[in-house]
């Protein structure tokens, strides 16, 4: 069965300084693929960058960037230049083969973002 | 502007009473789904719709049921035979045309309290 697994609860960062919230997960299949949303207080989820298991080159968009290590089945999602707006819940989710139809989410990491 | 709406935002129902929660989106994507979010705690899946007049269970979907009678659409309802329906709930809907990132696009989510 698939598993995703987010092993810090909450993370500090200061404003401007890069972080790096861990994803690692869990699966036989040899097509995946891993994603990473951001869910502020608000509650409506935001996607953020999409790594798909064939892609050989880290995904980015902007000022995040996921840290794809195959072998050791683990997806990271780095934000560098923190920012004040960055404060929220990020999530790693994975879904199986093409379609991304039943997906996955880990249990999330809270960002917090000091001045 | 193309997106998904969900209405009530905040929605209290009586316990042993039926509900439904309505999703709707305009973003001509084939595939919705619905999720699940406890305080503290990942989104999990309900119910997911491929294409129109089909859905298939996720892995939390006693005590809920959909239909999918329209592209646009796809209402959930909570039975009262889900024995804890007090959350918050995420509707979202993804393309499926091959080649393009299987991303979610979430609706602004609605909170169901029962008592």
């Amino acid at each position: 069965a698939q598993k995703i697994t987010q092993t810090q609860p909450g993370m500090f960062v200061q404003e401007k300084e890069a972080v790096t919230l861990d994803c690692t997960y869990d699966t036989s299949d040899q097509s995946y693929g891993l994603f990473w949303y951001k869910q502020p207080s608000s509650g409506e989820m935001i996607f953020l960058i999409y790594q798909g298991s064939y892609d050989e080159q880290n995904a980015t968009e902007g000022r995040y960037s996921l840290n794809f290590q195959k072998a050791r089945k683990s997806a990271n999602l780095v934000i560098s230049a923190s920012q004040l707006g960055d404060s929220a819940m990020y999530f790693c989710a994975s879904h199986r083969g093409t379609g991304g139809f039943k997906t996955i989410f880990g249990a999330g990491t809270r960002l917090f973002v000091k001045a | 502007d193309g997106g998904i709406t969900q209405s009530p935002k905040y929605l209290f129902r009586k316990e042993g009473q039926n509900v439904t929660l309505s999703c709707e989106q305009n973003l001509n994507h084939d595939a919705m789904y619905w999720y699940r979010q406890d305080p503290g705690q990942g989104l999990r899946l309900i119910y997911y719709s491929q294409i129109v007049n089909d859905f298939q269970k996720g892995d939390i979907a006693e005590g809920y049921s959909v239909s999918r009678e329209k592209k646009e659409s796809f209402p959930l309802t909570v039975t009262s035979a889900q024995k804890n329906p007090t959350a918050f709930y995420l509707c979202a809907s993804s393309p499926t045309t091959s080649g393009r990132v299987p991303e979610q696009y979430f609706g602004p989510g609605t909170r169901l309290t029962v008592t």
